[in-house]
C-alpha cells in the first residue's frame, strides 16, 4: 500500500501571508498516462472534504487561484499565496493511483 | 447541482452489520465508480473501496473481507454493508465520486462528497 505522509502537521498562519504543505508518497504517483494522481482536499469545520486540486496541480472548479499544486515523483506541495480567514480547515492529501486509496494525516491550518 | 446523500441506522450493535446508502439527486452524474470513505479521530480519512456501475468492485484490505457494496441499475443509489462490526468501525461515513475516471476506475479528483453519516457501534 502506498503511505502518505504529510507535513507539517499544524500550520499557525497570518492572513495574507503564504502557507505550504508537503505531502510525500511511498511510492512514484506518476501513471503511464504522464499524470501524477495526487489530490488535495479542504475539510472545514462541520463539513466533509472538498475537492481543491487534482492530479497534482489542476485546480478544481470554483477553487481560487490563490491555491496552487506542484511537484512530482513521491513530492507534492500545496501553496496558498495569500491565506484568507475562510481557508482555515485541515487540508488531505490523497493517492489515487492505486488501490487502496490512501491520505495523509492531514495539516490543521490556522489563523 | 448534484448533491449525494447518505442515509441508513447511526447506531449499530457489536458484531452486527453496518448498513448505509448513498443516493444521487439534482442531476446527472457521468461516471461509473462510486467510493465510500470514512473517518473516525484515530485513523483519519479512511477510503473503503468503490463499485462500479457494472459491479466491478475494489476494496481496502484493512476492511479484511468485512465490506460489500452494491449498487442500483438506474445508477442513483449505492449501498455498503460492513459486517462484523466493533468499535472501531465508529466513525462519519461519506459516499464520493468523480466527474472523470480513467480507464482504469482511478478518479481524477473526488468532485462530489455526502454530507457524512455519523455511525456509532455501541
Amino acid at each position: 500500500d502506498i503511505v502518505m505522509t504529510q507535513s507539517p502537521l499544524s500550520l499557525p498562519v497570518t492572513p495574507g501571508e503564504p502557507a505550504s504543505i508537503s505531502c510525500r508518497s511511498s511510492q512514484s504517483l506518476l501513471q503511464s498516462n504522464g499524470f501524477h494522481y495526487l489530490d488535495w482536499y479542504l475539510q472545514k469545520p462541520g463539513q466533509s472534504p472538498h475537492l481543491l486540486i487534482y492530479l497534482g496541480f489542476n485546480r478544481a472548479s470554483g477553487v481560487p487561484d490563490r491555491f496552487s499544486g506542484s511537484g512530482s515523483g513521491t513530492d507534492f506541495t500545496l501553496k496558498i499565496s495569500r491565506v484568507e480567514a475562510e481557508d482555515v480547515g485541515i487540508y488531505y492529501c490523497m493517492q489515487a493511483l492505486q488501490t487502496p486509496y490512501s491520505f495523509g494525516q492531514g495539516t490543521k491550518l490556522e489563523i | 447541482q448534484v448533491q449525494l446523500q447518505e442515509s441508513g441506522p447511526g447506531l449499530v450493535k457489536p458484531s452486527g452489520t453496518l448498513s448505509l446508502t448513498c443516493a444521487v439527486s439534482g442531476g446527472f452524474i457521468n461516471t461509473n465508480w462510486w467510493s465510500w470513505v470514512r473517518q473516525t479521530p484515530g485513523k483519519g480519512l479512511e477510503w473503503i473501496g468503490k463499485i462500479s456501475h457494472s459491479g466491478d468492485s475494489a476494496y481496502n484490505p484493512s476492511l479484511r473481507g468485512r465490506v460489500s457494496f452494491s449498487v442500483a441499475e438506474s445508477n442513483t443509489q449505492f449501498s455498503l454493508k460492513l459486517s462484523s462490526v466493533t468499535a472501531a468501525d465508529t466513525a462519519i461515513y461519506y459516499c464520493a465520486t468523480s466527474n472523470y475516471h480513467d480507464s482504469s476506475g482511478h478518479p481524477w479528483g473526488f468532485d462530489h462528497w455526502g454530507q457524512g453519516a455519523l455511525v456509532i457501534v455501541s
